[in-house]
């Protein structure tokens, strides 16, 4: 099994340009979510979804769209980059009645 | 929001030194989880302590829930090198998939 994976590895982006983090599990997990870590600020939760089909918003939600079409994949899409979001994105995934999240390897997204 | 506060943010010691990292929040969390995190590297989970007062070991590793379900304490024995890392607890507040993670420990051990 791969886990979760997460691609791109790194990204740099210009302001106002678009893109899709790309996340991806094969345990069949029923719980996906997505995070950014920021220097002193820990893993903020930005969306996260219960199953297919299901999502909702997390702590930090602005700028970020998220849509959950099958159970393996989970991508993070930015409308309209901005340099706040310059952080690095983890993917994480959970099965239903486990208390661990396997994360993904992260995404370093840099807008300049 | 469930804030989670951790210190110290930077420990750093020699090897064979003991150290404590805490985890403290104003909240109640329905679980507790411990992650070390490597440079370049996502997350990986070393314990969920569940009942209050619960004291959990691995190797040498001691982690321990407060009674009331608020804090969490991490204990590491004559530490070694290979501990070097970012410690994060994380509190599930009762829903499947969200955490609310503390700020991390940057633990240092030098040889």
């Amino acid at each position: 099994n791969a886990g979760v994976t997460q691609t791109p590895k790194f990204q740099v982006l210009k302001t106002g340009q678009s893109m899709t983090l790309q996340c991806a599990q094969d345990m069949n997990h029923e719980y996906m979510s997505w995070y950014r870590q920021d220097p002193g600020m820990g893993l903020r939760l930005i969306h996260y979804s219960v199953g297919a089909g299901i999502t909702d918003q997390g702590e930090v939600p602005n700028g970020y769209n998220v849509s959950r079409s099958t159970t393996e994949d989970f991508p993070l899409r930015l409308l309209s980059a901005a340099p706040s979001q310059t952080s690095v994105y983890f993917c994480a995934s959970q099965k239903d009645g486990s208390y661990e999240q396997y994360f993904g390897p992260g995404t370093r997204l840099t807008v300049t | 929001t469930q804030l989670l506060e951790q210190s110290p943010q930077f420990l750093s010691i020699q090897e064979g030194e003991n150290l404590t990292v805490y985890c403290n929040s104003s909240s109640v969390f329905s679980s507790l989880q411990w992650y070390r995190q490597e440079p370049g590297e996502g997350p990986v989970l070393l314990v969920t302590v569940v009942t209050g007062g619960e004291v959990k070991k691995l190797k040498r590793l001691t982690f321990q829930f407060g009674d009331a379900r608020k804090d969490s304490s991490l204990h590491i024995t004559a530490a070694q090198p290979g501990d070097t890392g970012l410690y994060l607890c994380a509190g599930d507040g009762g829903s499947w998939g969200k955490l609310q993670f503390g700020a991390g420990t940057q633990v240092v051990v030098t040889p």
